[in-house]
């Protein structure tokens, strides 16, 4: 069985950077190298936030960026905003002509 | 700017259809693959189907196989989705989203959703 496994709540004060995990079991997401990161506020459209594991869209504030090593990718928010709270959601391309998202973050700024 | 505008949703019984859709507007649509992507209510979010560019390539989650047609216009550029046989674990929030490009496997625009009740 696939999955991407996050934990379910971080938390940071403003200021402070945190790390969310992401990892892959039965998928090689080294290999296929599709990793996406996904903001989502309550009642709005989620947004992207990395693809590729590290790349960052045009408009996303650098204090945001993507990493990889082995079976876990981790998105890092540098810096913490009150706007940055939000639940963030990893997603890859998990072979067999499928995608995956992992169970979601909840990030609080405390 | 890239405009997505979902619609079709409701409440609808267990086993009945629904047909959703999804207008686009601000891209060359014709370009792109396009996902569907669902939310059920307190949970995470559940990658459902893509299509690409030219509608020659589909694909489903093993969830909604078999049940699930995703279909596109690229005269109307519109994007949609036939259910059938619905289930009350079908329940959720159906957001169209756009591949980065033809089949990137990210979606960098997402429309607002629309919502799916299946419920006797």
């Amino acid at each position: 069985q696939s999955a991407l496994t996050q934990p379910a709540s971080v938390s940071g004060s403003p200021g402070q950077s945190i790390t969310i995990s992401c990892t892959a079991t039965n998928i090689d997401i080294e290999l296929y190298n599709l990793v996406s990161w996904y903001q989502h506020r309550p009642g709005k459209a989620p947004r992207l936030m990395i693809y590729q594991a590290s790349k960052r869209p045009s408009g996303v504030s650098a204090r945001f960026s993507g990493s990889m090593s082995g079976n876990t990718a981790s998105l890092t928010i540098s810096g913490l905003q009150a706007e940055d709270e939000a639940d963030y959601y990893c997603y890859s391309y998990a072979g067999n002509n499928t995608g995956l998202f992992g169970g979601g973050t909840t990030l609080a700024v405390l | 700017q890239v405009q997505l505008v979902e619609s079709g949703g409701g409440v609808v019984q267990p086993g009945r259809s629904l047909r959703l859709s999804c207008a686009a507007s601000g891209l060359t649509f014709s370009s792109f693959g396009m996902h569907w992507v669902r939310q059920a209510p307190g949970k995470g979010l559940e990658w459902v189907a893509f299509i690409s560019h030219d509608g020659s390539n589909k694909i489903y989650a093993d969830s909604v196989k078999g049940r699930f047609t995703i279909s596109r216009s690229n005269v109307n550029d519109t994007l949609s989705l036939q259910m059938s046989s619905l289930r009350a674990e079908d329940t959720a929030l159906y957001y169209c989203a756009k591949d980065r490009y033809s089949s990137s496997w990210s979606f960098d625009h997402w429309g607002q959703g629309t919502l799916v009740t299946v419920s006797s």
